[in-house]
């Protein structure tokens, strides 16, 4: 079968770290995506990673282990437009995507 | 800057109507995509599209079907709308190839009474 699991809510302080950790079982891997999605709105591409190690974009910066079927996106200096739910995909083979239930993440100042 | 643009952000239609949502995408963009997305049940794909013409059913297709008859314009239609299909839909599209990202649609929200 095939599994995405993340924690359902995530609270932090701004400012913070905060690491949104995903799992995954499928029966095949092409990559994994971060997706940011505010309240009401549109998700947008954060990152994506197809082989083993960490990947920096600024503040946020995800990583990869296939061996584990693991994934972390890692918040640095949370800020309050942070407040979002954070969206695990993975691409088991050819287009589509299956998606976490995402987890919603409330920065508090 | 990639837009998709979904037809009604809010729609509001009756039981056994068939309803039609359309996504329209600027990008040149292979693929389309149909999702729903429930509260606890997160993002689900309904159809997909990697061609004119051509589809691909997705994890739930049971009660839709699609329409690609151009590259940029993808419809999905709920044949006849039954109250467990109220939901929030999304669009995506996307270039073909490994880890391009899905740029998604506003969504539109719809309400089957």
């Amino acid at each position: 079968g095939q599994n995405i699991d993340q924690p359902t809510e995530m609270t932090a302080t701004e400012g913070a770290i905060v690491q949104i950790n995903c799992t995954y079982q499928t029966s095949g891997f092409n990559g994994l995506f971060w997706y940011q999605q505010h309240a009401g709105e549109a998700p947008t591409f954060l990152s994506y990673n197809v082989l083993d190690g960490l990947e920096e974009k600024g503040r946020f910066s995800s990583f990869l282990s296939r061996s584990k079927g693991y994934s972390y996106l890692l918040l640095k200096e949370l800020q309050m437009k942070d407040s979002a739910s954070y969206l695990c995909a993975v691409n088991q083979a050819g287009t589509a995507l299956i998606f976490g239930k995402g987890t919603t993440l409330s920065v508090s100042s | 800057d990639v837009k998709v643009t979904q037809s009604s952000r809010y729609l509001v239609k009756r039981t056994g109507e068939k309803v039609f949502l359309e996504c329209v995408q600027d990008m040149d963009h292979e693929n389309m995509f149909w999702y729903r997305q429930d509260p606890g049940l997160g993002l689900r794909l309904i159809y997909f599209s990697y061609d004119v013409k051509m589809k691909e059913k997705g994890d739930i297709p049971e009660g839709y079907s699609v329409s690609r008859e151009k590259k940029e314009r993808f419809s999905l239609i709920l044949e006849s709308a039954s109250t467990n299909q109220t939901s929030m839909y999304l669009c995506a599209s996307s270039y073909a190839g490994r880890g391009r990202p899905q740029h998604f649609g506003d969504g539109t929200r719809l309400s089957i009474l």
